[in-house]
C-alpha cells in the first residue's frame, strides 16, 4: 500500500500567518491527493481535492499544489477557526491511506 | 446527499469480535458511483483507513488488519457493515463509515462511534 508522510507533525502560529504543510507518498498517486481539516470530536471535512480544487464553501485563503510524489498545502492568513488538524490522502489506490496529520496550535 | 449512521456496541471484550453497521439513506448501496470505507481513529491519534467495498462486492482492506476484518454491503438494508476479529486495546477507537467516489475525496462521513475494547 501507499505510505503518506507529512511534516511538521505540528506547528504553532499567530492569526495573519501564512502556513504551508508538506506531504509525501511513497508512490506517484498521479495527482489524487486530498486535504481534510479536523477538529476535535467531529469528523474530517474536505479542504481540496485531487491536488488543488477547493472544495465548495471552503474559503479561499486555502490552496494546494503539487504532483507526483509532494504536494503542499497552504493557508495564507491564518483564521482563528483554522486552528485544528490537517491531514493528506490519496485516493489513487486501495487502501486509501492517510498521512499522519499537522496540529496548527495558535502561537 | 447521502447520509451515514454508523450503530454498533461501545463496548467490545478482548478477543471477541467487533461489529459495526453503516445505515446509509439519501443514495443506494447498490450504486456503481460509491465505494463504501471504514476509518478508524485511536483517541488522540490520527486516521486509519480500514478498508472498502465497492458495488459489487469487491473488497480492498488495510495489511494491518486484513486477516482480521470483513466488509460487506447488505443492499436489502441499504447499509454496509465491519467485522473485526479477536480485538485487543489496540484496536480502540472512533470508528466512521465514509464514502467517496474513484479518484475523488472522502466526501460523506457518519458522525463516528467510539468502540473501547475492555473486559
Amino acid at each position: 500500500d501507499i505510505q503518506m508522510t507529512q511534516s511538521p507533525s505540528s506547528l504553532s502560529a499567530s492569526v495573519g500567518d501564512k502556513v504551508t504543510i508538506t506531504c509525501r507518498a511513497s508512490q506517484s498517486i498521479s495527482g489524487f491527493l486530498n486535504w481534510y481539516q479536523q477538529k476535535p470530536g467531529k469528523a474530517p471535512k474536505v479542504l481540496i481535492y485531487g491536488t488543488s480544487a477547493l472544495q465548495t464553501g471552503v474559503p479561499s485563503r486555502f490552496s494546494g499544489r503539487g504532483s507526483g510524489t509532494d504536494f503542499v498545502l497552504t493557508i495564507s492568513g491564518l483564521q482563528p477557526e483554522d486552528f485544528a488538524t490537517y491531514y493528506c490522502q490519496q485516493s489513487y489506490s486501495t487502501p486509501y491511506t492517510f498521512g499522519p496529520g499537522t496540529k496548527v496550535e495558535i502561537k | 446527499q447521502l447520509h451515514l449512521q454508523e450503530s454498533g456496541p461501545g463496548v467490545v471484550k478482548p478477543s471477541e469480535t467487533l461489529s459495526l453497521i453503516c445505515s446509509v439513506s439519501g443514495g443506494s448501496v447498490r450504486s456503481s458511483t460509491y465505494y463504501w470505507s471504514w476509518i478508524r481513529q485511536p483517541p488522540g491519534k490520527g486516521l486509519e483507513s480500514i478498508g472498502t467495498v465497492d458495488f459489487t462486492g469487491n473488497t480492498y482492506y488495510s495489511p494491518s488488519v486484513e486477516s482480521r476484518v470483513t466488509i460487506s454491503v447488505d443492499a436489502s438494508k441499504n447499509e454496509f457493515s465491519l467485522s473485526l476479529t479477536s480485538v485487543t486495546a489496540a484496536d480502540t477507537a472512533v470508528y466512521y463509515c465514509a464514502t467517496l467516489e474513484k479518484y475523488l475525496p472522502f466526501d460523506n462521513w457518519g458522525q463516528g462511534t467510539l468502540v473501547t475494547v475492555s473486559s
